[in-house]
């Protein structure tokens, strides 16, 4: 059982225009969420997270947005660049991230092109 | 101020066998938590050490083990490997208990045979 999905393997966007990228949770325990981005061969770094008494957090050219009536979050970067191409991960938390850790979506491969 | 660093990078092992993966921890970071990724998947959570203690457990049987030393650098072990165990490991470290904003290590790329 998923309990964060990520409905879009891979996603494509011309240099300059918005990415969404997109993540819905079955949880509602989930409180706190996070978007981290992986290239090929390194870890995942963190990029941007959102408390679930926030509906908005931004941190410059990315904003991640929380509706969590529906159990969805998404990630706006805008505009987009080539060092944007990358497989982005939503993960959420409970109660602090603690003995739980943090459960991951299976990623978005999103793709600038120029 | 050195990140999180993995050792070995990758690693080839036989079916049965013991591997050990080893991790050290951001400067000033107390809490440590691996994650299996296998290929196509996002990172799954095995557990969790702070301050030398587990702090929290995954989905994982018992042959999936750790350690946290003083300096909060880590290891995990894997007994009896099986073809599935083949995957990247990861390690995180961060600076609070609740491991939120966690920074991952580079992973470890085990491939069992």
């Amino acid at each position: 059982d998923q309990q964060v999905k990520q409905n879009s393997p891979s996603l494509s966007v011309q240099e300059g225009r918005i990415s969404i990228l997109n993540c819905d949770y079955t949880n509602s325990m989930f409180d706190y969420f996070l978007w981290y981005k992986k290239y090929p061969a390194e870890g995942p770094t963190f990029l941007i997270s959102i408390s679930s008494i926030k509906d908005k957090n931004e941190d410059g050219r990315f904003t991640v947005f929380l509706n969590k009536s529906a159990k969805h979050l998404s990630l706006h970067i805008v505009p987009s660049q080539p060092g944007d191409s990358a497989v982005y991960f939503c993960a959420a938390s409970e109660g602090g991230g603690g003995a739980d850790g943090l459960t991951f979506g299976k990623g978005t491969h999103l793709i600038i092109q120029p | 101020e050195t990140g999180v660093t993995q050792s070995p990078t990758h690693l080839i092992k036989t079916r049965g066998q013991q591997v050990t993966l080893r991790c050290s921890s951001q400067s000033g970071h107390n809490t440590v938590s691996w994650y299996q990724q296998a290929l196509g998947q996002g990172p799954q959570f095995i557990f969790q050490y702070y301050r030398e203690e587990e702090n929290g457990r995954g989905n994982f049987p018992p042959r999936f083990s750790g350690l946290q030393f003083p300096n909060y650098s880590s290891e995990l072990n894997v007994n009896a490997l099986e073809l599935d165990d083949s995957a990247l490991y990861l390690c995180a470290s961060s600076a609070t208990r609740g491991g939120t904003e966690a920074f991952f290590g580079q992973g470890t790329r085990l491939t069992v045979v």
